[in-house]
């Protein structure tokens, strides 16, 4: 199986701050990653498909970049509605496997 | 476009349960339906994947021979079952929708709980 490897696993943040997430996966994926967010009790939701595409109604200040083995999700403006928690997910192969997560908290 | 999970369930050891993801909104046998897990404390686990139109089924090899998944695209239903609970299958349970080409989960239902308690 693919190993996913997020850093940071949480972060504490104020609203206005830059935020980056990596996630390294064990072997290359080309671009076969995507972000979701997920809050308490909610069901995940897209952010960024084949890394860098941003999903219909996703605000801009996510984007996300990187192929192979290296991926980031940034978040360039932090808002209130923004802090969850966020995790990658490869679709290169099966099984897909998921990144273990990154809290995003309020400073 | 939405997927609708049935509710809560709770059950004893040894029990069976299936437990459903009806689709609607789109049209059921264009897109493939996955069931992910979610245990407490842990992150996101894939189960297996179904392409309803021809029932075709992937199963990850965690998975595999411990739950079955399958459809009915007479009422655009997905389902996931199993035939012996186990108290370690206690977790919220994730359907979700994505196409056969572009793997990213684009629709999700609103998650099932699951908990096995003697």
């Amino acid at each position: 199986d693919i190993q996913m490897t997020q850093s940071p696993s949480s972060l504490s943040a104020s609203v206005g701050d830059r935020v980056t997430i990596t996630c390294r996966t064990s072997q290359s994926i080309s671009n076969s990653l995507n972000w979701y967010q997920q809050k308490p009790g909610k069901a995940p939701k897209l952010l960024i498909y084949a890394a860098s595409n941003l999903q219909t109604g996703v605000p801009s200040r996510f984007s996300g970049s990187g192929s192979g083995t290296d991926f980031t999700l940034t978040i360039s403006s932090l808002q209130p509605d923004d802090f969850a928690t966020y995790c990658c997910h490869q679709t290169y192969i099966t099984p897909w496997t998921f990144g273990q997560g990154t809290k995003v908290e309020i400073k | 476009v939405q997927l609708v999970q049935s509710g809560a369930e709770v059950k004893k050891p040894g029990e069976s349960l299936r437990i459903s993801c009806k689709g609607s909104g789109y049209s059921f046998t264009n897109y493939w339906i996955s069931w992910v897990r979610l245990m407490p404390g842990k992150g996101l686990e894939w189960m297996g994947r179904l392409e309803p139109s021809d029932s075709y089924i992937n199963y990850s090899p965690s998975f595999q021979g411990h739950v079955t998944i399958s459809p009915d695209k007479s009422i655009s239903t997905a389902y996931l079952q199993w035939s012996s609970l186990k108290a370690s299958d206690t977790a919220i349970y994730y359907c979700a929708r994505h196409s056969g080409t572009s793997w990213y989960m684009d629709v999700w239902g609103q998650g099932t709980t699951v908990t096995v308690s003697s």
